[in-house]
């Protein structure tokens, strides 16, 4: 049964601290996304990618985070430094470039005291 | 970015009863997709929509894709305890690959 994997589950860190999410796609996929979803501003796009290209990270604040696929088998977000504010469930999802739908995984819940 | 408004923000209804809800765009999608999100998961695909005027059934759900391309409805008939969680729609933005999601429709279905 395929899915997507994402580590850890759940995280919680300290202010400062840097923070790295990873995310194993569906076997086959060659496009990954990156969410992040709040109470208060819903599901939103961080970064996509497309064989492994960024293609868009506009909705990822520059300054701290950084979303990389060092390959096709890991995606990795990473926070650094993290912030109170950054405290959120963040999803990878994967599909197929050109086609609808992506697949979910259960996320990570991150929080910063 | 992507406007995907939905409605209602949250429903609450009897077991049995039929459940109606919506999304409209900002932009012209070319895609419309619903997903379902349970607590502590990550949403999942329901259906997928491609073109304008179609109408998709999934079991007890129908979705359909708005004439103007600007919007997208879901209906769930006969509601089951089951049916409760977040309803998203999501579709393409200007980019074609990436996938926007619309605000959410929280369904609490009472037994």
């Amino acid at each position: 049964d395929a899915r997507v994997t994402q580590t850890p589950r759940h995280k919680v860190t300290e202010m400062g601290q840097e923070v790295t999410m990873r995310c194993q796609p569906i076997l086959g996929h060659n496009t990954v996304f990156w969410y992040r979803q709040t109470m208060m501003q819903g599901l939103e796009l961080l970064a996509y990618f497309r064989n492994r290209a960024p293609l868009d990270d506009s909705g990822m604040p520059k300054d701290r985070f950084s979303a990389e696929m060092p390959d096709a088998t890991l995606a990795t977000l990473k926070i650094q430094p993290s912030e109170p504010r950054d405290s959120a469930v963040y999803f990878c999802a994967s599909g197929w470039f050109g086609a609808s739908g992506a697949f979910f995984g259960q996320g990570t819940r991150l929080t910063v005291v | 970015g992507q406007q995907l408004n939905q409605s209602p923000q949250s429903m609450f209804i009897q077991e049995g009863e039929d459940v109606s809800m919506n999304c409209t765009s900002s932009s012209i999608f070319n895609t419309w997709l619903w997903y379902k999100q349970d607590p502590g998961e990550g949403p999942v695909l329901l259906i997928a929509l491609y073109k304008a005027g179609e109408l998709t059934s999934n079991g007890r759900l129908t979705a359909q894709f708005g004439i103007t391309r600007k919007d997208s409805f879901l209906n769930i008939s006969a509601s089951i305890p089951s049916d409760v969680g977040i309803y998203f729609c999501a579709g393409p933005g200007a980019g074609a690959n990436n996938l926007f999601f619309g605000t959410g429709t929280r369904l609490t279905v009472i037994p």
